[in-house]
């Protein structure tokens, strides 16, 4: 069965850093496009970054530069570095799998707040 | 990277169908035949309902329905039922091998 666990959410102040995982289990992750979505409470869906097959990597303009997504192939694991966290990066963040976006995680929640 | 244009919200009563637009531009919607659609209740992750524009991943009932018209791409749920309330999203390649996603449609089932 194809299963996707975030972890690593939680509060942090403006400017502070976070890293989010996504835990792959049913598939292997490195054989598939890869994506992170945020989603404000609130408002709508929000792409975010993905990491292809071929190791590439691609970011929204609104955290390009700030934000780095990886993959770690002996942990089956997707990963988002999150450094100089805004306020407007409050959100539910998703990793979804495969250009559909066949499956989704459950969602972890990050809150930037001082 | 501007959000692909949906309606705010759409209502239907049980048996009845409805279309949801997605309005996009040549750079997004209308470069590839690369739009899926998404389900989601409160509180849910999204669900892939349409994939390629008018594809539907195995499990996924027969009353939905996908299509596209240069740079708007629609979904057509027919036969409405009350479980169909819940927000749905359009969403796009583009050009830049960025992904675009619409605003997100509310659909209530009166």
């Amino acid at each position: 069965e194809v299963q996707l666990v975030e972890s690593g959410g939680g509060l942090v102040h403006p400017g502070g850093s976070l890293r989010l995982s996504c835990a792959a289990s049913g598939f292997t992750c490195s054989s598939y496009d890869m994506h992170w979505v945020r989603q404000g409470i609130g408002k709508g869906l929000e792409w975010v970054s993905v990491v292809s097959i071929g190791a590439d990597t691609y970011y929204s303009d609104s955290v390009r530069g700030r934000f780095t997504i990886s993959r770690e192939n002996a942990k089956n694991s997707l990963f988002l570095q999150m450094n100089s966290l805004r306020v407007g990066d409050t959100a539910v963040y998703y990793c979804a799998r495969a250009r559909n976006f066949d499956y989704w995680g459950q969602g972890v929640l990050v809150t930037v707040s001082s | 990277q501007s959000a692909l244009t949906q309606p705010a919200s759409v209502s239907g009563s049980p048996g009845q169908s409805i279309t949801i637009s997605c309005t996009g531009t040549s750079s997004d919607v209308g470069a590839y035949n690369y739009v899926s659609w998404y389900q989601q209740h409160p509180g849910k992750a999204p669900k892939l309902i349409i994939y390629d524009v008018n594809s539907r991943p195995s499990g996924v009932s027969s009353r939905f329905s996908g299509s596209k018209s240069g740079d708007t791409a629609a979904l057509t749920i027919s036969g409405l039922q009350a479980e169909d309330e819940a927000d749905y999203y359009c969403k796009s390649y583009t050009r830049s091998s960025t992904v675009v996603f619409g605003g997100g449609t509310k659909l209530t089932v009166l």
